[in-house]
């Protein structure tokens, strides 16, 4: 059963860098078929795309965020990380992991969302 | 990087259809067939409803089809149902960044 799981703070101050891991469980994260990616939804807001990493470490940003952000990739560990810099009140929002299937390009599992409050 | 463009909301009656639109340019949906739909009803994470344009994953019911023309994708569900209600969101392979999504709709069941 593939489940997906996003940890880390839920408090990172102005300025700061937000991290946070997604641990994936029940297939492995070193396949062909998958990117690995993250999405954000601010409170009230819609869906965005912030990146996605494949298992050989090559990375996907969305231009709007990507000179703030890093992908990586832990196979020893199955997961994968995230870690946007010099954050503000508008980086406050819902982040989801999740995978992305390499040939639709359809995120076809999602993790349950972490909270991420950007706040002094 | 501009979002795809959905309306923000629409609203049908039980057993009604609806249709919600998606449209994009010629360097995503316009060129390529990897559309994707989410529904997120409140509170949950996203599902995904159809893949590469109008492809339903195992367990999506038949009444969510899809389809697309040019640079607009669309998505019908038939027969709405009160569990329908949520907001749903398409997405489209780019060549330029991987994936773009559009901003979300909100299906009301009156």
């Amino acid at each position: 059963q593939l489940q997906l799981q996003e940890s880390g703070p839920g408090l990172v101050k102005p300025s700061e860098t937000l991290s946070l891991t997604c641990s994936v469980s029940g297939v492995s994260i070193s396949t062909s078929t998958y990117y690995w990616g993250w999405i954000r939804q601010p409170p009230g807001k819609g869906l965005e795309w912030i990146g996605s990493i494949y298992f050989s470490g090559s990375t996907y940003y969305n231009p709007s965020l990507k000179s703030r952000v890093t992908i990586s990739i832990d196979t020893s560990k199955n997961q994968f990380s995230l870690k946007l810099s010099s954050v503000s009140a508008a980086d406050t929002a819902l982040y989801y992991c999740a995978r992305l299937r390499v040939t639709t390009i359809g995120f076809d599992s999602w993790g349950q969302g972490t909270l991420v409050t950007v706040s002094s | 990087q501009s979002a795809l463009t959905q309306p923000p909301s629409v609203s049908g009656s039980p057993g009604q259809s609806v249709t919600i639109s998606c449209t994009g340019t010629s360097s995503d949906i316009g060129l390529y067939n990897r559309v994707s739909w989410y529904q997120q009803p409140p509170g949950t994470a996203p599902k995904l409803m159809i893949y590469e344009v109008g492809n339903r994953p195992s367990g999506v019911p038949d009444r969510f089809s899809a389809s697309k023309s040019g640079n607009t994708a669309s998505l019908t569900i038939s027969g709405l149902q009160a569990e329908d209600e949520a907001d749903y969101y398409c997405s489209s392979y780019t060549s330029s960044t991987l994936v773009v999504f559009g901003g979300g709709t909100k299906l009301t069941v009156l």
